[in-house]
């Protein structure tokens, strides 16, 4: 079946401006992640989604940052009045039931912000 | 902090040898994942070895295990170009999974 899809796959930015950014994860996968990956970096927790619980935000850097995960499958990570230290790649990772699961990763959405 | 560190940061290795990778940890688990990625996008998920198991395979990979030590391995054998990548560890505790910063893995033909 279809693996986890990101898009788009790149989108430059000017300063100020909002972008959003989309996960369509496997079908029936129940959690959602959210990461950060800077140039040579680590990645960087942001958000989990698993089911209908509450989400966990504990990952995200400022509030300026939003995600939301609608009807249980596409999530978006919304970042409001982007600025420069935000370009990173963002990856989104899917997997059946989240916890210690094997994660499914999208190819990730390269965020540069001008 | 449960972020596991890998060791050594990069690692560079002529094709046909073995290459070893190490995860250090300080929190308890309940599992510990490693996971490649290649050109800075998707990770892709290796191998999973349960806090009770002590060894496991797949393929060229070996992972090991020391719950006492608080670390793993991954041993690639007989690597490839195609190898080329950075490896991940990812621990697996009462919380999502948490990944170190990687290793840099460069095969050189």
């Amino acid at each position: 079946g279809a693996g986890v899809s990101q898009s788009p796959s790149n989108k430059v930015t000017e300063k100020g401006k909002d972008v959003e950014l989309r996960c369509d994860p496997i079908s029936g996968h129940t959690a959602l992640y959210w990461y950060r990956q800077s140039l040579g970096q680590g990645l960087e927790f942001l958000i989990y989604f698993q089911g209908n619980s509450a989400p966990d935000k504990s990952g995200l850097p400022s509030d300026r940052f939003s995600a939301e995960r609608t009807g249980g499958s596409v999530s978006t990570l919304t970042i409001q009045r982007t600025q420069q230290e935000d370009s990173a790649v963002y990856l989104c990772a899917s997997s059946l039931a989240g916890g210690p699961d094997e994660q499914f990763f999208g190819p990730g959405t390269r965020l540069t912000v001008l | 902090s449960q972020q596991g560190e890998e060791d050594p940061q990069a690692l560079s290795i002529q094709e046909g040898e073995n290459a070893t990778m190490n995860c250090s940890y300080k929190t308890s688990i309940n599992n510990l994942q490693w996971y490649r990625q290649n050109s800075g996008r998707g990770l892709v998920h290796l191998i999973l070895i349960r806090s009770n198991e002590r060894e496991k395979h797949s393929g060229r990979l070996r992972v090991t295990l020391d719950t006492s030590k608080k670390s793993s391995s991954l041993l690639i054998t007989a690597s490839r170009a195609a190898d080329t990548a950075s490896y991940f560890c990812a621990l697996s505790g009462n919380t999502p999974l948490v990944f170190g910063k990687g290793t840099r893995l460069s095969v050189i033909a």
